[in-house]
């Protein structure tokens, strides 16, 4: 078990660029979880997925944010046309199905937008 | 829709104090409840969770809470603070039926020698 990893770690961009950032969960775990974390609040949950099936988005998700998880292995969560309030802290989670499991979460991708 | 909420974003001890943080929450259904841990540029850490039966929960540490439904909190103690423990606690909620964790805004613990 290698835990929950996430690339890039840290990644600047420019206002109006594209942006792709890479979840991979532990390996038997079905769920997989976004949130982003923004400097003094606790995350806050953006997308999940049961296997390759997006079940539930935020209202904090716009239409420049897309998620997926092809194959239901890895995800990938990509911001278009990045602003500056998109600057934050990912984090990406995987656990078991089920409430009463445990999210394990990866170290997260910080992005500052410039 | 559910909430939590966690008094005193800073929590000041000494080494060797009881450490005491607070969460309350709020929840329509019979909730699951946790404590995660953030050290500096890492990930969250489970501490601990409650999702039925005992309501006082032991977790990694030292650490425990118990669950009272009566007050709808579930607050974090230590019995004695060391300096590894300084870092940002958050407690999370999340109903039985559902998956998604809602957190509150954590609480920095702070331990002086």
């Amino acid at each position: 078990d290698t835990g929950v990893s996430q690339n890039p770690r840290h990644k600047i961009t420019k206002r109006g660029q594209n942006v792709t950032f890479r979840c991979d969960p532990i390996s038997e775990h079905n769920r997989l979880y976004w949130y982003r974390q923004t400097l003094g609040q606790g995350p806050e949950f953006l997308t999940y997925f049961q296997n390759e099936a997006q079940l539930e988005k935020s209202r904090l998700l716009s239409d420049r944010f897309s998620a997926e998880r092809p194959k239901g292995s890895f995800s990938t969560l990509e911001i278009q046309r990045t602003e500056q309030g998109d600057s934050a802290m990912y984090l990406c989670a995987s656990s078991l199905a089920g409430g009463m499991h445990e999210q394990y979460f990866g170290p997260g991708t910080r992005l500052t937008v410039t | 829709a559910q909430s939590v909420t966690q008094l005193g974003s800073h929590v000041s001890v000494s080494e060797g104090a009881l450490v005491l943080l607070r969460c309350n929450y709020s929840s329509s259904v019979p909730p699951y409840l946790f404590w995660y841990v953030q050290y500096p540029n890492q990930g969250l850490q489970l501490l601990l969770k409650y999702t039925t039966g005992a309501t006082l929960v032991k977790g990694i540490n030292g650490f425990e809470a118990e669950f009272k439904k009566s007050e709808t909190s579930f607050h974090l103690t230590k019995p004695s603070a060391h300096m590894s423990d300084a870092a940002e606690y958050f407690c999370a909620v999340s109903d039985q039926g559902y998956s998604t964790l809602t957190f509150g805004k954590g609480t920095m613990l702070l331990v002086s020698p």
